[in-house]
């Protein structure tokens, strides 16, 4: 069966460093989501791609966070200076189209010491 | 603005009791999607299930079962006969509707226990 890779499952970082996370899609969806969800909380969309233009990035924090999606496939999130409000699940989804419904990935959870 | 109440936080059941999780949406679109996500713990949001907003029949699928109620704005899940396996993270979301782009928005989840 199909599903979202990411990687790592697991990240531990320190305060100020840079990290990165890894997403790829069920082959051949070509929307692709990055989520936050903090810990007893529901997942909140920090970016949208459709194929490799972002649709929606009004709630990544695009002073330390960047999103790419170079060739309309995998995508790669990075938080440059790492904080410790940081620390959260990160998780990768992906549909056939916009509308479609959303797969999800395992998840990355991030640990900011 | 759109929003989803998941009023229980945290239950608790003993396997083979049934358990109904509520969720309360907020909408003024009259086209919308709803739907429900489980999340083990191993992490990742499993989907089960999507209705659309002009589509009120309740729907069944093994234990699982939805009852969709526009009058309360309502999607409620129940497990009938729960198992341990049902212990998860279940989340109830919305989103707008038609082809318009628009967000998913999710509950704050109810973590659910079932007790052997």
């Amino acid at each position: 069966e199909a599903e979202v890779a990411q990687s790592p499952r697991y990240k531990i970082t320190e305060k100020s460093q840079a990290v990165a996370f890894w997403c790829d899609p069920i082959s051949g969806h070509a929307t692709l989501y990055w989520y936050r969800q903090i810990l007893g909380q529901g997942p909140e969309l920090l970016v949208q791609f459709q194929d490799e233009s972002v649709v929606d990035d009004s709630q990544l924090p695009k002073d330390r966070f960047s999103a790419e999606r170079l060739k309309g496939v995998d995508s790669t999130l990075k938080i440059q200076p790492a904080e410790l409000g940081d620390s959260a699940m990160y998780l990768c989804a992906s549909s056939f189209r916009r509308e479609g419904i959303q797969y999800f990935g395992a998840g990355t959870r991030l640990s900011v010491l | 603005a759109q929003k989803v109440t998941q009023a229980q936080t945290e239950i608790s059941v003993v396997e083979k009791e049934d358990v109904t999780l509520d969720c309360v949406y907020e909408t003024r679109d009259t086209t919308y999607y709803l739907f429900w996500y489980k999340q083990p713990p191993s992490g990742e949001l499993v989907f089960l299930i999507r209705r659309n907003s002009f589509d009120e029949q309740n729907e069944i699928s093994g234990r699982y079962s939805w009852n969709f109620q526009k009058s309360t704005s309502s999607f409620n899940f129940t497990i009938t006969a729960s198992q341990v396996v049902d212990s998860a993270v279940y989340f109830c979301a919305l989103r707008k509707g038609g082809t318009s782009y628009d967000k998913v928005i999710f509950g704050p989840g109810t973590s659910l226990s079932v007790i052997p």
